[in-house]
């Protein structure tokens, strides 16, 4: 079983349509969850932490969180075509702080 | 603009040479961590440095080294290389800190085993 594990899609969307990311972990003591966006060819980019069970919203973005499930998921309201991104979910493991990504879900959104 | 650079952004090596790829981390930040990220995976934790000593190292052979300067300012080396070592390799940087910390990468440097 690995780590963390998303869906590589491509998930494709219509423009304005909600993107539902989603991503499990193995480790039920981690604490940290991180989202990053990267574009092809660019490095990953953060866009939301989350550390507690429920929603965080920044924006577009909802990030959420349920620990007893080990599940993780971005929202992405609005969709627009610059979305368009693979996007990593990272979970903090370790005493040092060490992320480990999933391999990423590719999103699309077409006009 | 995270305010952590990667040198150089590309590089071609052939099979068997050794490589040296440099990063600064944002101000303020004193822990280093290096990743490396393969086409169509996502990046693979290498080693962490902190204070300059390596504090924490992930599933990598010891070709791959690193050093941390007293400035924060870390490098990544890697011997002998193989064409199984050609790709984007990641610097981030971050606070030392709890459970909170954020991690934020720099540009990357492309590398081409050949």
């Amino acid at each position: 079983q690995k780590e963390v594990e998303q869906n590589s899609g491509p998930l494709s969307v219509p423009e304005g349509a909600i993107a539902s990311l989603n991503c499990t972990y193995s480790d039920r003591g981690s604490q940290s969850f991180f989202w990053y966006r990267q574009y092809s060819g660019k490095s990953p980019e953060l866009i939301m932490s989350i550390y507690s069970n429920g929603d965080k919203e920044d924006g577009r973005f909802t990030a959420q969180l349920n620990k007893a499930s080990q599940y993780v998921s971005l929202l992405i309201r609005d969709s627009q075509p610059s979305d368009s991104a693979t996007y990593l979910c990272a979970v903090l493991s370790g005493g040092y702080n060490k992320l480990i990504f999933g391999a990423g879900t590719r999103l699309a959104v077409h006009p | 603009e995270t305010g952590v650079t990667q040198s150089p952004t590309h590089l071609i090596k052939t099979r068997g040479q050794q490589v040296t790829l440099r990063c600064s981390s944002q101000s303020g930040h004193n822990t280093v961590s290096w990743y490396q990220q393969a086409l169509g995976q996502g990046p693979q934790f290498i080693f962490q440095y902190y204070r300059e000593e390596e504090n924490g190292r992930g599933n990598f052979p010891p070709r791959f080294s690193g050093l941390q300067f007293p400035n924060y300012s870390s490098e990544l080396n890697v011997n002998a290389l193989e064409l199984d070592d050609s790709a984007l390799y990641l610097c981030a940087s971050s606070p030392r800190g709890g459970k909170d910390t954020e991690a934020f990468f720099g540009q990357g440097t492309r590398l081409t085993v050949v």
